[in-house]
């Protein structure tokens, strides 16, 4: 099993829909969490940290549930540019130090 | 957050030579990473640059393929040695403050013919 899993997608979502998708991680011991956005080409950009109580940036909802080990990702009204690969990163632990794991990303492609 | 530029951008480089890729940060920076991104993946870690000693590998790189150098707190160069087609890649270099959070520079694509 991956150490963070996420599905690859493409989320093919009209443009003003909300999309949502997860992200798995495997280590219940691990520490923080992120989502990182990577357009074609670019490098990645932390988009938001991911708080165990939940936050909320603008449009982008992430939230944390340790018991099932996963975090999600929700855009609202959605905008042609939200169009990104979306990279879950996880600080496994603090025996890991401060490596990060990322995963495979995934693609969301938003459409008129 | 820093600032974070990449020499070169993009090369194309024939096999059997070697390319060395520098990173440099706007500002003093307790650590630093070099990653790899192949087309089509995520980014792995190839390791952490430590400044005034050597580099901490990730498991399958080494120092002889991969020499790091990080003179100081804002500056760091990735080596890949004796190139070959498979070392065709994306290669950042990332930095953190203080915090968790991590950013990354602009990325080398590397190109071996």
């Amino acid at each position: 099993r991956k150490e963070v899993e996420q599905d690859p997608g493409p989320f093919n979502v009209p443009e003003g829909a909300t999309v949502a998708f997860n992200c798995t991680y495997s280590n219940s011991a691990s520490q923080s969490f992120f989502w990182y956005r990577q357009d074609c080409r670019k490098e990645p950009k932390l988009l938001m940290s991911v708080y165990s109580s939940g936050n909320e940036d603008g449009r982008f909802t992430a939230q944390l549930n340790r018991a099932s080990q996963y975090i999600s990702l929700l855009i609202r009204d959605s905008k042609l540019s939200d169009s990104a690969t979306y990279l879950c990163v996880v600080n496994p632990s603090k025996a890991a130090g401060n490596k990060l794991t990322f995963g495979g990303g995934t693609r969301v492609l938003v459409k008129p | 957050s820093a600032v974070i530029s990449q020499k070169p951008s993009r090369d194309i480089c024939q096999r059997g030579t070697s390319l060395t890729i520098q990173c440099q940060v706007d500002s003093q920076v307790t650590m630093m990473f070099w990653y790899r991104q192949q087309p089509g993946q995520s980014l792995t870690l190839i390791a952490t640059a430590n400044q005034g000693s050597e580099a901490t590998y990730e498991s399958g790189f080494v120092i002889d393929k991969f020499p790091i150098s990080r003179p100081n707190l804002t500056f760091s160069t990735l080596t890949v040695s004796n190139m070959s087609p498979e070392d065709s890649s994306i290669y950042l270099c990332s930095v953190r403050q203080g915090s968790n959070e991590q950013y990354f520079g602009p990325g080398t694509r590397l190109t071996v013919t």
